[in-house]
């Protein structure tokens, strides 16, 4: 089964901030997903990154896909209190979308 | 139509009772899923159904039981339900193999 890690586990900060979150694994992801969760709600998709070194930009949040394809960051500029919420990375293996366990991020006012 | 819809938001029931959760999506995706999630923890695989039918059982008690009528349609029946079963439920579809669409999900707790 493939094991996904994130890290940090929580991260809190003052609104303004830049931050970074990572995903990785010891095996090679087929893609991989974001996902943001906000509480007592569905987790929401951001964004598939599929090649090796690909980067994509949703106004504020940067996710980069590692060379090699075993990880992948996210990094959010100047974050904002919207941006508060559970971030998922996620892989789609054995008819399956296996999670991470999480980073759960608060942005103060 | 981008929305997974799942009804009830909130459910509270007994560990007699017998209830349904409901799901449904109108974005043509053929792989239906029901996910449970208990607090700070991600969301945990119970039942997968592709095109239809049951693909994958992640080892969910018999207490929980899936149904899936048509395509556009997943049901998550709940019987002699425990405590420990207490959790937000959320149901997601997809095109095969692609990105989930997950409903807002349902906050069951079992007294």
């Amino acid at each position: 089964t493939q094991l996904l890690e994130q890290s940090p586990q929580f991260l809190s900060i003052q609104e303004g901030e830049n931050l970074t979150v990572y995903c990785n694994s010891s095996s090679v992801f087929s893609s991989l997903q974001w996902y943001r969760q906000e509480p007592g709600e569905g987790p929401v998709l951001l964004v598939t990154v599929v090649t090796g070194g690909e980067v994509k930009k949703l106004k504020r949040l940067t996710f980069q896909f590692g060379d090699a394809r075993k990880d992948s960051s996210l990094h959010i500029t100047a974050a904002q209190p919207g941006d508060t919420g559970l971030y998922l990375c996620a892989e789609y293996y054995g008819q399956n979308f296996v999670f991470g366990p999480g980073t759960r991020l608060s942005v103060l006012p | 139509d981008t929305e997974v819809t799942q009804t009830p938001k909130h459910l509270v029931m007994g560990m007699t009772n017998k209830k349904s959760l409901k799901c449904e999506q109108h974005m043509g995706h053929r792989a239906m899923y029901w996910y449970k999630q208990k607090a700070k923890k991600p969301p945990e695989l119970m039942f997968v159904y592709s095109y239809e039918k049951l693909s994958i059982n992640e080892s969910v008690p018999s207490r929980f039981s899936p149904e899936c009528p048509n395509s556009s349609l997943l049901n998550l029946h709940l019987h002699a339900l425990q405590p420990e079963d207490s959790a937000l439920y959320l149901c997601a579809s997809s095109k095969v193999g692609r990105e989930l669409f997950f409903g807002s999900g349902t906050q069951l707790s079992v007294l």
